[in-house]
């Protein structure tokens, strides 16, 4: 089982913004990433260190995080970010790598 | 341009055995961590393994401690994963990546295609 919790689904108008979260224990200890992965596709790095974007990644994507919660920020939803949404981390015991299950966007 | 390129998947019986590798281009290979990812059908993803550092630190998740095997040459620029014992939960599709680390995080930055193993009789 995993050790990061994420909500299987959430869904956003066009346009809106959507915040997807992340619990965990370790999140207190280790900074989240997150990936954005769609079907066929690799996975995305989005955001790691809580809140740094790698170059290209556009700024409507933000993170941050709250104690054992970890939360991406997607500002004004566009149609082409409907995917499958990811964080990770450090384990509590810093040494092994672990992610979340995964929250599904669907972009209405 | 910096790449990663599986390769190695396949239909495979259970009990036999798999090396997938992954071939890295465009940056400095010695410089990285380096993890191998899966992803089951219709499940999300799993971290499985990584090496890098130094001394070649090495980790494996629990579910696959004691089967799986990283390794990587350096002078090759390849990174690998041997798969023994086979069995049919370790049907997915591996990635491999690039980590960017520090104390406070471990992310992957630049991720393969994926390779797919079926492990099926």
């Amino acid at each position: 089982s995993s050790e990061l919790t994420q909500d299987p689904a959430v869904s956003v108008a066009l346009g809106q913004i959507v915040r997807i979260t992340c619990h965990g224990d370790s999140l207190r200890s280790f900074s989240a990433s997150w990936y954005q992965h769609k079907p066929g596709q690799a996975p995305v790095l989005l955001i790691y260190a809580h809140n740094s974007r790698p170059s290209g990644i556009p700024d409507r994507f933000s993170g941050s995080n709250s104690a054992n919660t970890a939360s991406l920020t997607i500002t004004g939803a566009q149609a082409e970010d409907e995917a499958d949404y990811y964080c990770n981390s450090r384990d509590s015991g810093g040494n092994l790598v672990v992610f979340g299950g995964g929250t599904k966007l669907t972009v209405l | 341009q910096v790449q990663l390129v599986e390769s190695g998947g396949g239909l495979f019986k259970p009990g036999g055995s798999l090396r997938l590798s992954c071939a890295a281009s465009g940056f400095n290979f010695n410089d990285n961590y380096f993890s191998w990812i899966r992803q089951a059908p219709g499940k999300g993803l799993e971290w499985v393994s990584y090496i890098g550092g130094r001394t070649d630190t090495i980790a494996y998740a629990d579910s696959v401690k004691g089967r799986f095997t990283i390794s990587r040459d350096v002078a090759k620029n390849s990174l690998y994963l041997q798969v023994d014992s086979l069995r049919a939960e370790d049907t997915a599709v591996y990635y491999c990546a690039r980590g960017t680390t520090n104390y406070y995080y471990y992310a992957m930055d630049v991720w393969g295609q994926g390779t797919t193993v079926t492990v099926s009789s």
